[in-house]
């Protein structure tokens, strides 16, 4: 399988906890892409990579969240002092790079996080 | 800022009958249009984009979307149905590089439609 792979699919974890989640992108991908999705909701994005230099950050993105990709390959989103407010599904997303920017984002599966 | 407006939680269509999901955006510029579908418990998957020309675009599965920049619409449509088309669609937009300069990459995206195909 050559798509978006992200591990791992589910996680449980106690408040408090820190929880740390990986995406593989596909291989020839320059650009990475993480997004949160909430029941009912459509993806908000998170942050975004072009090889190993993080380019772009949200609001939503708070000092509790860290997000590397120390070799422009795999990244890793960690979630510090996690809270109930952050249960939600992941996505990673990745897209090949391209001087006009229209190539489409490929998803992967998504880690859903539950904050007990 | 830019936005992305689903008016519909949910669509019903009988199957073989023909469907539009619609969407409404707003941004700074010129669009980049796509949509998505999401299958349970699966990740979103790419159907079909505008970039610019043609106001028609083909995608995958039979789909077709048509880009309308005076009423700010990117809806989108199928022939015909088919209950395998159930899923949650979601149109998202993002400004194009030439407008937004400093190459804003990340895609704004509506609350999703659900359609459901009636056998």
């Amino acid at each position: 399988d050559t798509g978006v792979s992200q591990d791992p699919r589910h996680k449980i974890t106690k408040r408090g906890q820190n929880v740390t989640f990986r995406c593989d992108p596909i291989s020839e991908h320059n650009r990475l892409y993480w997004y949160r999705q909430t029941l009912g909701q459509g993806p908000e994005f998170l942050t975004y990579f072009q090889n190993e230099a993080q380019l772009e950050k949200s609001r939503l993105l708070s000092d509790r969240f860290s997000a590397e990709r120390p070799k422009g390959s795999f990244s890793t989103l960690e979630i510090q002092r996690t809270e109930q407010g952050d249960s939600a599904m992941y996505l990673c997303a990745s897209s090949s790079l391209d001087p006009t920017g229209s190539n489409e984002q490929f998803f992967g599966p998504g880690t859903r996080l539950t904050v007990l | 800022a830019q936005s992305v407006a689903q008016p519909e939680d949910q669509v019903n269509v009988a199957e073989g009958n023909p469907l539009t999901v619609k969407c409404t955006y707003s941004v700074s510029g010129n669009p980049y249009l796509f949509w998505y579908v999401q299958y349970p418990n699966r990740g979103l998957q790419f159907l079909l984009k505008y970039i610019t020309g043609d106001n028609l675009v083909k995608g995958s599965y039979g789909f077709e979307a048509e880009f309308n920049k005076s009423q700010t619409s990117f809806h989108l449509k199928k022939p015909s149905a088919l209950v395998s088309d159930s899923a949650l669609y979601f149109c998202a937009v993002r400004v194009s590089l030439a407008y937004s300069g400093a190459g804003s990459y990340q895609l704004t995206f509506g609350k999703g439609t659900k359609l459901s195909v009636i056998p």
